[in-house]
């Protein structure tokens, strides 16, 4: 079965720096990845995906990851955050192989920007 | 926009009690999921179908059940609610192939 590491559980960041939320995964099969946010009292909104293709994804509002296959993550980055930032951001895997349906959630990291 | 409604935000249940948690999507989805989100420990999946009338268990799927009747409505159901199922439960969609699931707004219910 998969799983899905994330090694910060929070973290604080002052406001226009860079900030990476680190995410591995447990297995180098074939998979599918996601960064979800989820703001306070809401559901999670997907932030970006990596299916195939080039191994560095982008969001609208400026975060990207990169899928590293060797090492099996796909840590999330931006390089200037904004208040509006704050929220929990989860990373998902799916195996991509017929049949697979499940999607493994980490257990989420709190970014909280600072003022 | 792919839309998933949840028939409530917020619901307080007594021990005991039968309780239903409805979940809608839009989208003509094959594939919808239940999981419970609890503080530390992220998102765990409860229940999954694949179509109308099939489902599979996930990771905790003890004291839930599911049913699935029509493509869009997918029910969790929890037979004798307990004080440890107190918790949000998120539903999401999904269609067929490599995407990614679309969540409802959730569902934060309390058993007292």
């Amino acid at each position: 079965a998969q799983s899905v590491t994330q090694l910060d559980s929070q973290v604080p960041v002052f406001e226009e720096a860079p900030v990476e939320l680190r995410c591995n995964y447990s297995s180098s099969v074939s998979v599918y990845l996601f960064w979800y946010v989820q703001y306070p009292n809401q559901g999670l909104q997907l932030l970006l995906k990596y299916l195939s293709g080039s191994t560095l994804v982008e969001s609208i509002n400026g975060f990207e990851a990169e899928f590293n296959k060797s090492q099996t993550s796909f840590h999330l980055r931006k390089p200037s955050v904004h208040i509006s930032d704050t929220a929990e951001y989860f990373c998902a895997v799916r195996y991509s192989g017929a049949g697979s349906y499940q999607l493994t959630f980490g257990k989420g990291t709190k970014l909280s920007v600072i003022p | 926009d792919v839309k998933v409604t949840q028939s409530s935000r917020y619901l307080v249940k007594r021990t005991g009690e039968k309780v239903f948690l409805e979940c809608v999507q839009d989208m003509d989805h094959e594939n919808m999921f239940w999981y419970r989100q609890d503080p530390g420990l992220g998102l765990r999946l409860i229940y999954f179908s694949y179509d109308v009338k099939m489902k599979e268990k996930g990771d905790i799927p003890e004291g839930y059940s599911v049913s699935r009747e029509k493509k869009e409505r997918f029910s969790l159901i929890l037979e004798s609610a307990s004080t440890n199922q107190t918790s949000m439960y998120l539903c999401a969609s999904r269609g067929q192939g490599a995407g990614e699931q679309y969540f409802g707004p959730g569902t934060r219910l309390t058993v007292t």
